[in-house]
């Protein structure tokens, strides 16, 4: 069972739709983290949401830390085949400096 | 460097071969970590590097996987006797302080298939 459960696993939508994605846990988390990775390279650090209720903008990609510091959410306004990855939440657990991953979303976009 | 290198990038070996896996963490991260990601699955933390303490060896999933890290630069992976099991991609981070609130900087990974 993972600790942090994305959904949906896969997604595939055409140029300009609009997509969210949800990381969810029954734990709370004093912050979470989103990734994205593209084919052969490594997870890239998105952003970082630290307080419950917040929300941060990178230009197109929306993300919230909800209240409780359960759950988190990406979205993303009119999506472009840019945006085709792997994206991964992540949150500190375990010890000191580890972080648990989800199983990751594979967003695919048509163009 | 400017980033987190791993050599080699892609590792063919054959069952029951070592293999060694060689990570170069961006200079000044005192805090570096290994991962493994299988195929359609999220990142397994295998070992923790940071500064001078002693390493956190949790994540190993058999005694066959060892690691090693010089001072607070290069750390090498190895891997014993492969198993079929093992074919992964290997990923290399490293972060400031390890405090894994701040998120890591990652490698491109080391793509190991054992045949």
């Amino acid at each position: 069972t993972q600790l942090l459960e994305q959904s949906p696993q896969f997604l595939s939508i055409q140029e300009g739709e609009n997509l969210t994605v949800y990381c969810n846990s029954s734990s709370v988390f004093s912050s979470l983290q989103w990734y994205r990775q593209e084919p052969g390279e490594g997870p890239v650090l998105l952003v970082t949401v630290v307080t419950g209720g917040e929300v941060k903008k990178l230009k197109r990609l929306t993300f919230q830390f909800g209240d409780a510091r359960k759950d988190s959410s990406l979205h993303i306004t009119a999506a472009q085949p840019g945006d085709t990855g792997l994206y991964l939440c992540a949150g500190p657990r375990g010890g000191y400096g580890k972080l648990t991953f989800g199983q990751g979303t594979i967003l695919t976009v048509h163009p | 460097g400017a980033g987190v290198s791993q050599s080699p990038s892609n590792k063919v070996t054959e069952k029951g071969k070592d293999v060694e896996l060689r990570c170069d963490p961006i200079s000044g991260h005192t805090a570096l970590y290994w991962y493994r990601q299988r195929l359609g699955q999220g990142l397994e933390f295998l070992i923790y590097f940071q500064g001078n303490s002693a390493p956190d060896k949790s994540g190993l999933p058999s005694d066959r996987f060892s690691a090693e890290r010089t001072g607070e630069s290069v750390s090498t992976l190895t891997i014993q006797r492969t198993q079929q099991e093992d074919s992964a991609v290997y990923l290399c981070a490293s972060s400031t302080t390890g405090g894994a609130g701040y998120g890591y900087t990652f490698g491109s990974g080391t793509r190991l298939t054992v045949v």
